[in-house]
């Protein structure tokens, strides 16, 4: 099946420092979103994109579409313990359903 | 996401039981679907259904199996658990287009 190569699988970072996690795909996706889950929790979507190109904030989370369709990247500014989590990519081709990243494990240090 | 309800949270049960988890939603949306978390494996789909008299299987249906009983019900099975079955379910929902909606899991532990 589809596969998306999700990274870094995890990170370590001081409180207040920038994150960046990326997703890459072999195949063309028309829908890409980002998921956060919390331990004991299910996912909680962060942020849709729906449009190639598209650059969509949601508070100190920047998420963008890349251009080939293939690729989205997700930024974290002036990260706070509350951040940490596992996040995950997910892309949609038509009316299939979603294919998930293997995550990426956030800690900070506080 | 409390409009996407899952029973029970927690199981512990013995190898070769029978296990239903079940999923309800207040959402009102069509599609249904139930997935299975793994260390490092990330969200695998088991099986999907687009409305009441759809059920298609997923990435790793072997050994599940599914009954959509009403647009708000979606179970789950396991005829004859195993210990490689062992993880971390969820079920999530959706309106046709839109992003999925999860509920907070079901920890199943076969021994």
């Amino acid at each position: 099946g589809q596969q998306l190569n999700q990274s870094p699988q995890s990170m370590f970072i001081q409180e207040g420092e920038d994150v960046s996690m990326n997703c890459t795909s072999s195949s063309i996706f028309n829908t890409w979103l980002w998921y956060k889950q919390d331990p004991g929790e299910g996912p909680v979507l962060l942020i849709a994109l729906y449009k190639a190109g598209e650059l969509t904030s949601n508070g100190r989370l920047t998420a963008q579409f890349g251009i080939t369709r293939k690729d989205s990247f997700l930024n974290i500014s002036a990260s706070i313990p509350s951040d940490v989590g596992i996040y995950f990519c997910a892309g949609q081709q038509g009316n299939t359903p979603l294919v998930f990243g293997k995550g990426t494990r956030l800690s900070v240090i506080a | 996401d409390a409009d996407v309800t899952q029973t029970p949270r927690n199981r512990i049960t013995k190898t070769g039981k029978r296990i239903m988890l079940e999923c309800s939603q207040t959402k009102g949306h069509d599609r249904m679907y139930w997935y299975r978390q793994d260390p490092g494996l990330g969200l695998r789909l088991i099986y999907y259904s687009f409305d009441v008299k759809d059920i298609n299987k997923g990435e790793i249906s072997d050994g599940y199996s599914v009954s959509r009983q009403a647009q708000a019900k979606f179970s789950l099975s396991l005829e004859s658990a195993i210990p490689n079955q062992t993880a971390l379910y969820f079920c999530a929902t959706s309106d046709l287009n839109q992003p999925q909606h999860f509920g907070d899991g079901t920890r199943l532990s076969i021994l």
